[in-house]
């Protein structure tokens, strides 16, 4: 049961226009949402993190929305730039204890910038 | 302050072998998560641990296991391994702050042949 959906596996865009990556949620017990990029043979890395109380957060080129009643959030990135190209994941986790305390992940996007 | 340090980088077994990967957390952090990398599948969970104790664990078979050591470093063990177990192999700290900044390991490549 994929409980944080990434639906689209690629995503093609121009250097200097906008990219939006999606993600999906069906857990209603989620409560904090992670942004991680990854490049090849490398971990992922931190990019940014929305809580459920919150609808939108900033830092930078990158903006995370969350629209709860949908469950769905998004990250946006303005603007693009040949080394944004990478694979995203999203993550989510609820609570600090029980189950749903570990940070599941969604099957990743990946993002290629064109010069 | 120096990052999750995982080892080995690469591995290759032979089907049926085990091996064990090792974790050592960002310093002070006390959770350990370990993830399966393949390709298609993102990030699986596999096992959680706090302070020396399990704390989650995913749908993997009893071939995996784990365990945490009271510095908090952390190794994983596969056992029997099969052609499938090839992935990578992440491990990410966390410590006990309100903001869930994990932080992931570079990983280890295993493949099985």
């Amino acid at each position: 049961d994929q409980q944080v959906k990434q639906n689209s596996p690629s995503l093609s865009v121009q250097e200097g226009r906008i990219s939006i990556l999606n993600c999906d949620y069906t857990n209603s017990m989620f409560d904090y949402f992670l942004w991680y990029k990854k490049y090849p043979a490398e971990g992922p890395t931190f990019l940014i993190s929305i809580s459920s109380i919150k609808d939108k957060n900033e830092d930078g080129r990158f903006t995370v929305f969350l629209n709860k009643s949908a469950k769905h959030l998004s990250l946006h990135i303005v603007p693009s730039q040949p080394g944004d190209s990478a694979v995203y994941f999203c993550a989510a986790k609820g609570g600090r204890a029980g189950a749903n305390s570990k940070l599941t992940f969604g099957k990743g996007i990946t993002l290629s910038v064109r010069p | 302050k120096a990052g999750v340090t995982q080892t080995p980088r690469y591995l290759i077994k032979t089907r049926g072998q085990q091996v064990t990967l090792s974790c050592s957390p960002i310093s002070g952090h006390r959770s350990v998560s370990w993830y399966q990398q393949t390709p298609g599948q993102g990030l699986q969970f596999l096992f959680e641990y706090f302070s020396e104790t399990q704390r989650n664990k995913g749908n993997f078979p009893g071939r995996f296991s784990g365990r945490q050591f009271s510095n908090s470093r952390s190794e994983m063990n596969v056992s029997t391994l099969e052609l499938g177990d090839s992935a990578l192999y992440l491990c990410a700290s966390s410590g006990t702050g309100g903001n869930y900044g994990y932080t992931f390991g570079s990983g280890t490549r295993l493949t099985v042949v």
